[in-house]
């Protein structure tokens, strides 16, 4: 079964601290997807990044970095020098490869709070 | 220009109503989803629709019933409302022409709470 973990339920900093979320995914699948999405106080949900599960670089925009690790399961958020905007839920999500299932598979979220 | 909108972004009603949530998508994709958020911020897929088609349905009660008109809409009726219905439902809608890799990208959310 696909399943994704979000251990961190609350993470707290303050202002230009750097942070990292971690996502722990597992499937049997050996092509999948990973994703990170940001849901600020506002409530929508916005998609931040997607990695194959063929790639293992590290990807860097801007403040925001990610780990993708095959070897431990793990797809990683790095938020560089935090600010007070970056408070939000991050999701991470898994999608399985073949067929029509095309669900998303969320983890728990994590919620950060950054302190001015 | 928003890409997912839908209507209401709040609703509020009582329990044994029918009520209905409008999802729109101007992205051109084929495929559109349903999600549910509860209270504890955990999110999962409800159905999923590809050019009009019900490809996913996953295990949501028969009260429950998507329409799509055609592939820019998918509409979400509820029947018989129960205080349990009261959560976050997001639309999605992603290209629907290469499923795992495609990033669905989601409307604002309705805000449901059933009194």
């Amino acid at each position: 079964a696909q399943k994704v973990t979000q251990a961190q339920t609350e993470i707290s900093v303050v202002e230009k601290e750097d942070v990292t979320l971690d996502c722990v995914y597992e499937t049997r699948d050996t092509t999948y997807y990973l994703f990170w999405y940001k849901q600020p106080p506002s409530g929508e949900l916005v998609f931040l990044i997607r990695r194959n599960s063929f790639d293992e670089q590290n990807e860097i925009s801007g403040r925001y970095s990610w780990n993708f690790q095959k070897s431990t399961s793990s797809f990683n958020f790095t938020i560089t020098a935090s600010q007070v905007v970056d408070s939000a839920v991050y999701f991470c999500a898994l999608t399985n490869y073949g067929g029509a299932t095309n669900k998303l598979i969320f983890g728990t979220g994590t919620l950060l709070a950054v302190q001015p | 220009d928003t890409a997912v909108s839908q209507t209401p972004k709040y609703l509020v009603t009582q329990m044994g109503n029918d009520k209905s949530i409008k999802c729109e998508q101007n992205l051109g994709h084929d495929t559109m989803y349903w999600y549910k958020q509860d209270s504890k911020k955990f999110l999962k897929i409800m159905f999923s629709y590809n050019n009009k088609e019900l490809i996913i349905n996953e295990t949501v009660p028969n009260r429950f019933s998507p329409k799509s008109p055609d592939k820019a809409h998918l509409n979400l009726h509820i029947n018989s409302l129960e205080l349990g219905d009261s959560a976050v439902y997001f639309c999605a809608s992603s290209q629907g022409l290469d499923f795992p890799k495609e990033t669905q990208y989601f409307g604002p959310g309705t805000r449901l709470l059933v009194l």
